[in-house]
């Protein structure tokens, strides 16, 4: 039991290369977030999809796109990526949307040059 | 707009000290209010989730107790130890379906031994 995988671990970027950040669960999970960390801004959500099928915004989502592939992916998608997405990007699941507990992947880190 | 806010942002303390932060939420509409702890380099982890007034929780040397009246929790450790250096999230849940957690910035604890 894996719980929640993310790929890659680390990436570095040029301005306006695109990217696809891979996330699964293997909890049966019903809901999947997109994160991104900041220093001194805490977590703030991308998107989420709160089931197979649905997607929805967070608070930061201009410029990145999101795929629900089945219930245990849910892919985050720069297309053409900014310094500005520099930063350290986290998956979640949990059963429900916003009323359980989440569970966290290992978090990707992003540099765009 | 939903704001969690956390305080303080940042807290020193020696081996031994107890000490507590303040996580206020929105006093209407609420459903649940999380505890995470997440460690430098790592993915946040899930201490307590909350939702009656009055709740209390307690893991080991951390307990947490929830005010939703006055919107407010507090989240206590007792003889601080250096393996509790983290940053201590909390996240709000409105009660309203399909609505994602709402996180505070957190508040980053360093314990000198």
């Amino acid at each position: 039991n894996a719980g929640v995988t993310q790929t890659p671990k680390f990436q570095v970027l040029k301005t306006g290369q695109s990217m696809t950040l891979q996330c699964a669960q293997d909890m049966n999970h019903n809901s999947m977030y997109w994160y991104r960390q900041d220093p001194g801004m805490g977590l703030r959500l991308i998107y989420y999809s709160a089931s197979e099928g649905t997607t929805d915004k967070g608070e930061v989502p201009n410029g990145y796109n999101v795929s629900r592939l089945n219930k245990r992916e849910f892919s985050l998608r720069l297309e053409s990526a900014a310094p500005s997405q520099t930063s350290v990007y986290f998956c979640a699941s949990s059963e429900e949307v916003g009323r359980q507990t989440q569970y966290f992947g290992p978090g990707t880190r992003l540099l765009v040059l | 707009i939903l704001n969690v806010e956390q305080s303080p942002q940042s807290l020193h303390v020696q081996e031994g000290d107890s000490t507590n932060f303040t996580c206020s939420f929105p006093s209407s509409n609420f459903y649940a209010l999380h505890w995470y702890r997440w460690e430098t380099a790592k993915s946040p982890e899930a201490l307590f989730v909350m939702t009656l007034n009055g709740d209390e929780k307690k893991k080991g040397r951390i307990s947490a107790t929830l005010n939703t009246k006055e919107g407010y929790s507090y989240l206590y450790i007792k003889g601080s130890q250096p393996e509790d250096s983290a940053t201590y999230l909390c996240a709000y849940t409105p009660n309203q379906a399909g609505t994602a957690l709402i996180f505070g910035k957190g508040t980053t604890l360093s314990v000198s031994s």
